[in-house]
């Protein structure tokens, strides 16, 4: 079956600019996570939604970065006026429900770079 | 909040010998430890995983062992091969929440030579 996916696999944009990053889930996964990736680090959370509930924002690093899941299942997330600092892989994950059990899996990612 | 640590950064075996990674984490209320495997290029893939209720858990090569107590948690790798290079992540439960969010260590990389 498909997995989780995500677009675009690379983005190249300059220092300021807005950028929106998108992920499939599996399709009736209810939760959903992001994850961001520097180099050479570990994974570090970002945001988790839960089918309709309110997102758990907890792990944004700032206010110029915001997600929006729409009809439950696509995830978008937005980075407004990007700083260098924000040059990373997004990870997106999904699973069957939130649960503390659930395997989440993983898109491949998208490659952030900020000129 | 919830810190997980993990150690080393880096390792590297000769083909066949044993392989041990190891993390720590703060919140003795976390109940879940999974292991993730990431290729380069590719993405993490759970390899193996422990709950709080059980000491070991072993899948033909790979086995995890979790001690409450100390609050760390082990990755055993036997007989390496090649393939079994990767980055290697593990990760702690955030207690309270059964939301599934986790906190992930640093990750190691393994390097495994023919």
């Amino acid at each position: 079956g498909a997995g989780v996916s995500q677009s675009p696999s690379n983005k190249v944009t300059e220092k300021g600019k807005d950028v929106e990053l998108r992920c499939d889930p599996i399709s009736g996964h209810t939760a959903l996570y992001w994850y961001r990736q520097s180099l050479g680090q570990g994974l570090e959370f970002l945001i988790y939604f839960q089918g309709n509930s309110a997102p758990d924002k907890s792990g944004l690093p700032s206010d110029r970065f915001s997600a929006e899941r729409t009809g439950g299942s696509v995830s978008t997330l937005t980075i407004q006026r990007t700083q260098q600092e924000d040059s990373a892989v997004y990870l997106c994950a999904s699973s069957s429900s939130g649960a503390t059990y659930n395997e989440q899996f993983f898109g491949p990612g998208t490659r952030l770079t900020v000129l | 909040g919830e810190n997980v640590e993990q150690h080393p950064s880096t390792l590297s075996v000769q083909e066949g010998d044993s392989a041990v990674i190891k993390c720590t984490y703060s919140d003795s209320a976390s109940n879940y430890f999974p292991w993730y495997k990431q290729e380069l290029g590719k993405r993490p893939q759970l390899i193996i995983d422990i709950r709080s209720n059980v000491g070991e858990k072993k899948d033909q090569r790979i086995a995890v062992t979790l001690n409450k107590t100390a609050k760390h948690f082990s990755l055993h790798i036997t007989e390496t091969q090649p393939e079994d290079s990767a980055v290697y992540f593990c990760a702690a439960s955030i207690p309270g929440s059964n939301t599934g969010k986790l906190i992930f260590g640093q990750g190691t990389t393994l390097q495994v030579k023919p």
